[in-house]
Order: structure tokens, then sequence, then C-alpha cells
């Protein structure tokens, strides 16, 4: 198993420029996140998806756009990029039984200048 | 402010001491608390986790203790490494969704040979 993986690792965005962060797992996980890490901080919930076709607001969502159209997907959007949304992005997964425990991508890092 | 804090955002110990790193949360229906490990440059990793019918729970050179009167989370770490070194997060579920969890800001742990 991959288990989770992000692409890209880096990248930079000019203000009000757009992208996609990608998100993938192959462990048939129901529910998925998406966090931003900002520097010396912990982890704060942007979106979160209980299946494919159900996502929700997290704690951070102003800026952002998901989808979640299969089990393994999960894209963020950004549209008209800022300053503000310079950060490390996590995705996470975890399934519905037993533990809660969340599994984590490696993380994209975004500068937005 | 967030429900969950860290009473040391670092801690600096020998190499084979014991380090405790300690986390306060303030709501009092989560029952289910993890702490997970986050090397430089990696995304979160998984260590232990407790529920709230618990008090102690071990693992493999951690244990985890959870003082439920005054809402006080712990992670002892045995005879600690080099490769121990990294920010480690404690998280909780709140709100009553159990599959949403809210992190602290982290402690960061330096470990000298």
């Amino acid at each position: 198993n991959a288990g989770v993986t992000q692409t890209p690792k880096f990248r930079i965005l000019k203000i009000g420029q757009s992208m996609t962060l990608q998100c993938a797992q192959d462990m048939n996980h129901n529910y998925m996140y998406w966090y931003r890490q900002d520097p010396g901080m912990g982890l704060k919930l942007i979106y979160y998806s209980v299946g494919a076709g159900i996502t929700d607001k997290g704690e951070v969502p102003n800026g952002y756009n998901v989808s979640r159209s299969t089990t393994e997907d999960f894209p963020l959007r950004l549209e008209l990029a800022a300053p503000s949304q310079t950060s490390v992005y996590f995705c996470a997964s975890s399934y519905t039984g037993g533990s809660y425990e969340q599994y984590f991508g490696p993380g994209t890092r975004l500068t937005v200048t | 402010g967030e429900s969950v804090g860290l009473h040391l955002p670092t801690l600096s110990v020998q190499e084979g001491d014991n380090s405790i790193i300690n986390c306060a949360y303030s709501n009092s229906a989560s029952d289910y608390f993890i702490w997970y490990k986050q090397e430089s440059g990696k995304g979160p990793q998984f260590i232990i986790d407790i529920r709230s019918n618990m008090d102690k729970r071990q693992g493999q050179r951690v244990t985890v203790l959870l003082n439920k009167t005054v809402k006080h989370l712990s992670l002892q770490i045995a005879a600690t490494q080099p490769g121990d070194s990294a920010v480690y997060f404690c998280a909780e579920n709140s709100g009553g969704s159990n599959y949403k969890l809210t992190f602290g800001k982290g402690t960061l742990l330096t470990v000298n040979p």
C-alpha cells in the first residue's frame, strides 16, 4: 500500500492564481480530511468528507473548495490564491471502525507571493 | 482559544533519559485522545491513542496517561533516543464527532546525544 499520497510536494503561486492539490489513498478509507499547518502551529481542519459525494466544512474553509467523486481521491481547490494561504497542506484519511487514527500524507508546501 | 494546548512548547533531554510531554484539553465531551509525532518535513505519524474509559495505555517505549479530573494528557517516552527528536502533537475528538480531531500546537522535543 502507498497509503496517502499528495502532489505536488512544493508549489509557488502568484496572488490571484488558482491550483488544485491532489490527494489519494489506497486503503479504502471512507473518511478523508484536509488540514493546513502554519509555522509553529498545530493542524487546522479545512474540509472533510465521510464518503464519495459527501463533503463538509471544517474550521477554516474560506478560500478553498473540495470534491469527492471517488473513495480514493479528495482534491483541494484554491481559487484566487492569497498570501494568507501560504502554508503546508496535509491530507489524511481514516476508516469507520475501531480506532479514529488518521493516516497522513507527506504534505504540500505552498507559497503565495 | 484552542481546546487542546500544551504546557511546554520545547523540551530538551539527554539521550537515555525519559521524556514527558504534557497536554491540556478543555472539552469534557472528548472521549478519544491521540498522540502524533511529526519529523521535520514529514506528515504526522501515529504514536499511541487512548479512550476516556482508560487512564493509562502503554506501547513500545511510550505510555499515555489520561487524567479526566483535571483534563490532562501526557506522553512518556522511555530511554529517549536521537530518533525521537520531533514535534509531538496531542489531539482530541471534540464536539461529538468522533472522527474529527482537534490538534494542539505541539511540543518540540530535542534529544541531545
